[in-house]
């Protein structure tokens, strides 16, 4: 079982749109939770971090964690072609700075 | 404020030949962790240092290793490069403190193996 799993997709939404991507995790100690936006060729770069259980709100994005469920998801609202990229989650799993991360989700916002 | 640097951003190497990555971290950040990626395996975690000191190391062979330096400098070497050692190097740098701190990413040094 691989430690953070995420559907590869794509993920294919209508412009304006609510995008809902998920994530699994499988250390049960984990605490901290992390979604990554990734453009093709670029590298990743922080949307989001959520620490405790419910809804954590930026913008058009809302973090979710259900840490009994081990589960992280995101939510883009009014979803923008400029929205399309690699979503990657991550969860710290170590004591310190052990960030692992998720192969994934591939959003394609389609105008 | 400068962002993460690493050096070279390009580079192509032959197999059996070893290679040395450059990372200068954000003014302030003791922590830098790498990370390799490739189309089919995504981010895997290579290992993460903070004040010259290695806390953490992934599940990679012992021909990948690192260093930091006292200016929070790092650098990654790879000896006896294989064709799959392929891929984006990224190298991510934070404050390092207790609990996780997010990850500011360099642009990363593509290596090509032929």
């Amino acid at each position: 079982q691989k430690e953070v799993e995420q559907n590869s997709g794509p993920l294919s939404v209508p412009e304006g749109a609510i995008a809902s991507l998920n994530c699994t995790y499988s250390d049960r100690g984990s605490q901290s939770f992390f979604w990554y936006r990734q453009y093709s060729g670029k590298s990743p770069e922080l949307i989001m971090s959520i620490y405790s259980n419910g809804d954590k709100e930026d913008g058009r994005f809302t973090a979710q964690l259900n840490k009994a469920s081990q589960y992280v998801s995101l939510l883009i609202r009014d979803s923008q072609p400029s929205d399309s990229a690699t979503y990657l989650c991550a969860v710290n799993s170590g004591g310190y700075q052990k960030v692992t991360f998720g192969t994934g989700t591939k959003l394609q916002v389609i105008p | 404020k400068a962002g993460v640097t690493q050096t070279p951003r390009y580079l192509i190497k032959t197999r059996g030949q070893q290679v040395t990555l450059s990372c200068s971290p954000i003014s302030g950040h003791r922590s830098v962790s790498w990370y390799q990626q490739t189309p089919g395996q995504g981010l895997q975690f290579l290992f993460e240092y903070f004040s010259e000191t290695q806390r953490n190391k992934g599940n990679f062979p012992g021909r990948f290793s690192g260093r930091q330096f006292s200016n929070s400098r790092s650098e990654m070497n790879v000896s006896t490069l294989e064709l799959g050692d392929s891929a984006l190097y990224l190298c991510a740098s934070s404050l390092g403190l207790s609990g996780a701190n997010v990850l500011t990413f360099g642009a990363g040094s593509r290596l090509t193996v032929l």
